[in-house]
């Protein structure tokens, strides 16, 4: 079974500052891991995921995050957020049993 | 057009009673999931469905029972409503492969049990 441990619960930054969201998994397999991103309200939809190939991925509205096998991460990036950033960030893993394990999310609050 | 739709978005009922979620999808994916949300913002999944067979079914009280009419629909039926049952459940889809695995959500309906 594979788990997913995120390691701030909430992050507090100014507009136009950098963020970095960090995530952990463990897994005996090889896994998938995703972004989603949920604001105040609403269902969660897809940032960006990995699957395979290029260990730095891009997603939607500037994020990007970098899997790295040998630590077990996949850190979730932005280099200047913006007032509409303030959300919910889960990262997720999946493997080959098919179900999407979400870590306990990271609540975003951006300030001006 | 929404891509996966829930009715209804809110729900407030007292403990004991009987209550359905529906769950519609647009998108022509032919699997389906259950998540519920507690009030710490943890996801969990309840149930997936994949043409309408049940693949995944978490440990979940047998108050809870999801069916499928077809691919595009998945509801969730609870009898006996506890308190410990508020929540936000989510509905979502998806293509049946591996290698993907990114899932569509609905909007979530929040059900409350006084």
């Amino acid at each position: 079974a594979q788990s997913v441990t995120q390691l701030d619960s909430q992050v507090p930054v100014f507009e136009e500052a950098p963020v970095e969201l960090r995530c952990n998994y463990s897994s005996s397999v090889s896994v998938y891991l995703f972004w989603y991103v949920q604001y105040p309200n609403q269902g969660l939809q897809l940032l960006l995921k990995y699957l395979s190939g290029s260990t730095l991925v891009k997603g939607i509205n500037g994020f990007e995050a970098e899997f790295n096998k040998s630590q077990t991460s996949f850190h979730l990036r932005k280099p200047s957020v913006h007032i509409s950033d303030t959300a919910e960030y889960f990262c997720a893993v999946r493997a080959n049993d098919y179900k999407l394990s979400f870590g306990a999310g990271t609540t975003v609050t951006v300030r001006a | 057009d929404t891509a996966v739709s829930q009715t209804p978005k809110y729900l407030v009922t007292q403990m004991g009673n009987d209550k359905s979620i529906k769950c519609e999808q647009n998108l022509g994916h032919d699997t389906m999931y259950w998540y519920k949300q507690d009030s710490k913002k943890f996801l969990k999944i309840m149930f997936s469905y994949n043409n309408k067979e049940l693949i995944i079914n978490e440990t979940v009280p047998n108050r809870f029972s999801p069916k499928s009419p077809d691919k595009a629909h998945l509801n969730l039926h609870i009898n006996s409503l506890e308190l410990g049952d508020s929540a936000v459940y989510f509905c979502a889809s998806s293509h049946w492969t591996v290698n993907t695995g990114e899932l569509f959500f609905g909007e979530g309906s929040r059900l409350t049990v006084l």
